[in-house]
């Protein structure tokens, strides 16, 4: 069993949807959790960051942490063409520690 | 927010040469970096961690006499990717943590002809 599951996709919705991206994980340690978004040969560019459980949100974007379940969700409202992309979760026991990461989810939105 | 500098942002070079990729922190100091390697359509694959002023630390599987990293500031870190073979072809991708969580760099790809 991998550390991190992440389910790969693709995930084609249309414009304006509300998208829900998932990850669960096993290592009960791990305390800080992030969403990066990746476009083709660039490198990830992180979206969300969040400590411990709970939700946290910036504009269109919603992430969550359920510690209890292991279970990590990020929702992007009002999707747009432009959020096309993958989408990577990763999370880290400690905040020097390596990042372990999700093995991404592809996104497509078309208008 | 914090930025990582990732340079080249491609390379393409001879088999049997050495290619040396230079990641730098912009405007924080990192005593860390990562050092990731990324295939097509996979996800990102930590190859080692670069701690300043000391030896890296490879994750299991990596050769670091092939893959050498080298820490020598709190803002630099270079992987030099020694006799290449069209098997090393890759993207790169390196980070470093700051407060607003890690940050990546570009990164660099690779190809070796």
């Amino acid at each position: 069993q991998k550390e991190v599951e992440q389910d790969p996709g693709p995930l084609s919705v249309p414009e304006g949807a509300i998208v829900s991206l998932n990850c669960t994980y096993s290592n009960s340690a791990f305390q800080y959790f992030m969403w990066y978004r990746q476009y083709s040969r660039k490198g990830p560019e992180l979206l969300m960051y969040t400590y411990s459980s709970g939700n946290k949100e910036d504009g269109r974007f919603t992430a969550q942490v359920d510690k209890s379940s292991k279970y990590i969700s990020l929702f992007i409202r009002d999707s747009q063409p432009s959020d096309s992309a993958t989408y990577l979760c990763a999370m880290s026991a400690d905040n020097t520690d390596k990042l372990i990461f999700g093995t991404g989810t592809r996104l497509q939105v078309f208008p | 927010g914090a930025v990582v500098s990732q340079h080249p942002s491609w390379v393409i070079c001879k088999s049997g040469t050495s290619v040396k990729i230079e990641c730098r922190s912009l405007d924080f100091q990192a005593t860390t970096m990562f050092w990731y390697r990324q295939f097509p359509k996979q996800s990102l694959m930590l190859m080692a961690t670069s701690n300043e002023g000391s030896k890296a630390t490879y994750e299991q599987g990596v050769e670091k006499d092939k893959f050498l990293i080298n820490h020598a500031s709190l803002t630099l870190s270079t992987l030099t990717v020694t006799s290449a073979h069209p098997e090393d072809s890759s993207f790169y991708i390196c980070s470093a943590w700051d407060w607003d969580g890690y940050t990546f760099g570009s990164g660099t790809r690779l190809t070796v002809v």
